[in-house]
C-alpha cells in the first residue's frame, strides 16, 4: 500500500484566498484524522472521521474551516478565507479501526503559508 | 486534560552511543497508552513504540525501549547504538482508552534528536 496521501505538499497562498488540502486514506482504513501542527501549539487534532462521518469536530478552529470526505478514499479540508495564522503543517492520518490499540498512520502533511 | 511535557527542546548524541528523551504527562486516568513518534525531515510522523499502562513491563523495539514510570507520570525514551537515520524530532503522545476522547492524541512539544558523526 502507497500509505496515506496528501496533496500539495506545498502550498503558498494568499490571505483571504480558499484552500483545499486533500487526503487519501489507506485502503480498509475505516477512520481518517486531520492534525495542525505550528510551532505555538504543537500537533492537534482538528476533527475525525469514521466511515466517512464527521464524529468530531470540537478541534476545528474556526467557521474558516471545514472538511469533508464524501467517500471511503478521499477526504479534504477547506479554509475559506485564509489567514496568515493558519500557516501551519496539515496532517491526514488513517487507521483500520477506532481501537484505542490500533496503529495511526500519518501522511507527509501538506506545508500552507499564507502571507 | 491531559497534558504532555518534553523538557529537552533539543538532543545531541555521538554516533553508535546511547541517547534517553524524556517526557511526563498528567492525568487522572489509570489506564491509557503512550506512544513515541519520530519526525525525520520528509515530515511524516513514523511511531516509534508504545506502551499499555496496565503493563508493567517496559516496551521494548530493536535499539528503542522505554522506562515507563506510571506513579511518577514519566515515559522516557531511550535509544541504544545510535545510528545518523535516528536524527528526527521526537513526540511523545498520549491517548485515553475512554469512550469519548479515545480517538485524539495528545502530544508533547517534541524534542529535536541531533547525531553526531
Amino acid at each position: 500500500d502507497a500509505g496515506v496521501i496528501q496533496s500539495p505538499r506545498h502550498e503558498v497562498t494568499e490571505m483571504g484566498q480558499e484552500v483545499t488540502l486533500r487526503c487519501k486514506p489507506i485502503s480498509g482504513h475505516d477512520y481518517l484524522f486531520w492534525y495542525r501542527q505550528t510551532m505555538m501549539r504543537g500537533l492537534e487534532l482538528l476533527i475525525y472521521f469514521n466511515n466517512n462521518v464527521p464524529i468530531d469536530d470540537s478541534g476545528m478552529p474556526e467557521d474558516r474551516f471545514s472538511a469533508k470526505m464524501p467517500n471511503a478514499s478521499f477526504s479534504t479540508l477547506k479554509i475559506q478565507p485564509s489567514e496568515p495564522r493558519d500557516s501551519a503543517v496539515y496532517f491526514c492520518a488513517s487507521s483500520r479501526t477506532g481501537s484505542t490499540n490500533e496503529k495511526l498512520f500519518f501522511g507527509s502533511g501538506t506545508q500552507l503559508s499564507v502571507l | 486534560a491531559q497534558t504532555v511535557t518534553q523538557s529537552q527542546p533539543e538532543m545531541s548524541v555521538q554516533e553508535a552511543e546511547t541517547v534517553t528523551l524524556s517526557c511526563t504527562y498528567d492525568t487522572s486516568e489509570s489506564d491509557y497508552y503512550l506512544f513515541w513518534y519520530k519526525q525525520p525531515p520528509s515530515r511524516q510522523m513514523i511511531l516509534v513504540i508504545r506502551q499499555e499502562a496496565y503493563k508493567q513491563q517496559n516496551a521494548t523495539e530493536n535499539r528503542f525501549s522505554v522506562n515507563f514510570q506510571k506513579a511518577a507520570k514519566s515515559f522516557s525514551l531511550k535509544i541504544s547504538d545510535s545510528q545518523l537515520g535516528d536524527a528526527a524530532m521526537y513526540f511523545c503522545a498520549y491517548r485515553t482508552l475512554s469512550i469519548q476522547g479515545a480517538q485524539k492524541l495528545v502530544f508533547g512539544q517534541g524534542t529535536r534528536l541531533t547525531i553526531n558523526p
